[in-house]
């Protein structure tokens, strides 16, 4: 099965700290994986992708084939940042469901 | 470009009876998906139609069915409501151009209460 899993339902840290919002995969060949994030009362929305390879809004993500990972990392938290943030496979054209991580809370405190 | 659209944005109903969601992608955009979000299974895949042909679905009752027209405007029914089927009810376009990496673009939703 190809399926991502978020293993923390909530982070809680203070404004200026490190964040690490957790991603794990399982899937065979070479992924293609998303970040997406839904602030309080707006739309999901793309934060970033895999490859892109860019930084949005201060957050990285990269792929770990060794650990399968695509963590989502920002060096310093803001207040801003507090959402909820889905890790998501890409659309398959069928050939698996794809199934988006449970997501993280992630809340920041000031 | 214009976002993509749900209407109706809230709707209540009663148990067994059916609903008909609606969803206008991005103009230009082919792929329309749907998902069940919730707070306890988070987002769930429910199908994904791509130029009028279901090409993916989840793993939802038969209950929950759709259909793509020719202008991509997407609509998912829901018969013989339940009590767990109320949730936010997400549409996303994609303009995938046979790229499934695409981004998908979300809509806002429609919260379906089932009482």
């Amino acid at each position: 099965a190809q399926r991502v899993t978020q293993p923390e339902k909530l982070l809680s840290v203070f404004k200026g700290a490190p964040v690490e919002l957790k991603c794990n995969y399982s899937y065979s060949g070479s992924p293609e994986l998303f970040w997406y994030v839904q602030y309080s009362r707006q739309r999901l929305q793309l934060l970033l992708r895999h490859i892109s390879r860019e930084s949005i809004k201060g957050f990285t993500a990269d792929l770990n084939k060794g650990e399968t990972s695509f963590h989502l990392k920002k060096p310093f938290a803001q207040e801003e940042d507090s959402a909820m943030y889905y890790c998501a496979p890409p659309l398959s054209g069928g050939s698996y469901i794809p199934t988006f991580g449970r997501g993280t809370s992630l809340i920041v405190h000031p | 470009k214009a976002g993509v659209t749900q209407t109706p944005r809230y709707l209540i109903k009663t148990r067994g009876q059916q609903v008909t969601l609606s969803c206008s992608p991005i103009s230009g955009h082919r792929s329309v998906s749907w998902y069940q979000q919730t707070p306890g299974q988070g987002l769930q895949f429910l199908f994904e139609y791509f130029s009028e042909t279901q090409r993916n679905k989840g793993n939802f009752p038969g209950r929950f069915s759709g259909r793509q027209f020719s202008n991509s405007r997407s609509e998912m029914n829901v018969s013989t409501l339940e009590l767990g089927d109320s949730a936010l009810y997400l549409c996303a376009s994609s303009s995938d151009r046979g790229n499934p990496w695409a981004e998908q673009y979300f809509g806002p939703g429609t919260r379906l209460t089932v009482t």
